[in-house]
């Protein structure tokens, strides 16, 4: 069974930092694309970021580029977005959710972490 | 730029048929999307993807009442014999060759 966990969510400061984990586990993790996405409070989904099999192609979305860093240690089967700089408009549940074998249709998500920027 | 757009709402009565869109942008009539459902206080789940050509390849357990489509630029989501835990948020999500990922703004569906 594919299981897609996420961890790290919190409450911090406005400017402060976070480490998000995703631990992957029922299917062979170096295989596939991975992403964040995030849902701000009664919003809809905002994809976040993107990173290849490999680790090798990153992308992010305009909102985050340069605050965010997206990454992936095959070994240990775990994705994991770096925070900085962290504004109240970043309050949200984030998900991570694996690429398909077949374009870039999510087809498998985790059950989120919140993370709540305030002081 | 890439935009899918869907209706805010929806409602449909119980064992009735639903069809929900999802209308891409001009110029990118040919690309697939996916619909996912959200359910109340839950995480988004994969329902299928939908091809240009109305070919749609579903995720693991979704029920056959659960159908895609498509017609130019539009891609559709036909829910049959709705039942009450189909009341849900309904997003459609596409992508680009520069990995560029958009989703809709959802549809909330209300079973009546």
């Amino acid at each position: 069974e594919v299981q897609l966990v996420e961890s790290g969510g919190g409450l911090v400061q406005p400017g402060g930092s976070l480490r998000l984990s995703c631990a992957v586990s029922g299917f062979t993790f170096n295989s596939y694309e991975m992403n964040w996405v995030r849902q701000a409070p009664g919003k809809g989904l905002e994809w976040v970021s993107y990173i290849s099999s490999s680790g090798s192609t990153i992308n992010y979305a305009d909102s985050v580029k340069g605050r965010f860093t997206i990454s992936r240690d095959n070994a240990k089967n775990s994705l994991y977005l770096q925070m900085n700089s962290l504004r109240a408009e970043d309050t949200a549940v984030y998900y991570c959710a694996r690429g398909s074998s077949v374009g870039l249709s999510f087809d498998h998500w985790g059950q989120g972490t919140l993370v709540s920027v305030s002081s | 730029q890439l935009v899918v757009s869907q209706s805010p709402s929806a409602s449909a009565s119980l064992g009735a048929s639903v069809k929900l869109t999802c209308t891409l942008s001009s110029g990118h009539s040919s690309y697939a999307i996916a619909w996912h459902q959200q359910q109340p206080e839950k995480g988004p789940r994969y329902l299928m993807r939908v091809n240009s050509d109305g070919s749609h390849r579903k995720g693991d357990g979704i029920p056959d009442r659960f159908s895609g489509s498509s017609s130019g630029a539009e891609r559709y989501l036909t829910i049959s014999s709705l039942q009450s835990e189909d009341e849900a948020d309904y997003y459609c999500q596409t992508w680009d060759t520069g990995i560029h990922v958009v989703f809709g703004g959802g549809t909330k569906l209300t079973v009546l």
